[in-house]
């Protein structure tokens, strides 16, 4: 089975702030990966797929990079509604889901 | 607009049965794989089980398999899943997920319904 391992876990940020979220898979996936947001009693949310193409309706501060085994969620100028817990998801082999990073108010 | 709707969780003593069911509106529900996701209280995503668009291929995680069985009826428009053997740490909420491609063996999820949730517990 693929493993996925994001870090960090939590990440603490402020306003304005850029953040990177790391994901590794345990063997390639190519670029079959998916970012996820979660806010709390809340469904997740589909962000970007195919570890570059943004979701429709998603701002454009969020991108997303990498291929094979090393992936990047991106945030540019954080906004307040940016605050959850951020997941990764291969589907290259069935599907996994990283351990997720949450982001918190600094 | 796509909408899912999840039902069936509830309260079940170890080694009991449930069956969860997923209505699905605002798209060709018979084109598109489907998943089960889980989350236990506290705790991240776990991809459960997942079924093509057909119905012809299903996986399972390890952590499910020969307990659980996914399924659908595209004349509904439903998803199901049945849990049998249930153990504590089955306890999660339950989503329902609509992947972008009709293939199970490579399922993301672009749309989620609000969850139900499964209580294993004596």
């Amino acid at each position: 089975d693929i493993q996925m391992t994001q870090s960090p876990s939590t990440l603490s940020a402020s306003v304005g702030d850029r953040v990177t979220i790391t994901c590794r898979a345990s063997q390639s996936i190519s670029s079959w990966l998916a970012w996820y947001q979660q806010k709390p009693g809340k469904a997740p949310k589909l962000l970007i797929h195919k570890a570059s193409s943004l979701e429709s309706g998603v701002p454009s501060r969020f991108s997303g990079s990498g291929s094979g085994t090393e992936f990047t969620l991106t945030i540019n100028s954080l906004q307040p509604d940016d605050f959850a817990i951020y997941y990764c998801q291969q589907y290259n082999s069935y599907s996994a889901f990283g351990g997720g990073t949450k982001v918190e108010i600094k | 607009e796509v909408q899912l709707l999840e039902s069936g969780g509830g309260l079940v003593q170890p080694g009991g049965s449930l069956r969860l069911s997923c209505a699905a509106s605002g798209f060709t529900f018979s084109s598109f794989a489907m998943s089960w996701v889980r989350q236990a209280p506290g705790k991240g995503l776990e991809w459960v089980s997942g079924i093509s668009g057909g119905g012809d291929s299903t996986y399972h995680a390890n952590s499910v398999k020969g307990r659980f069985t996914i399924s659908r009826d595209n004349s509904k428009n439903t998803l199901f899943l049945q849990m049998n053997s249930l153990r504590a740490e089955d306890t999660a909420v339950y989503y329902c997920a609509k992947g972008s491609y009709s293939t199970a063996s490579r399922i993301n999820m672009d749309a989620w319904g609000k969850g139900t949730t499964v209580t294993v517990s004596s």
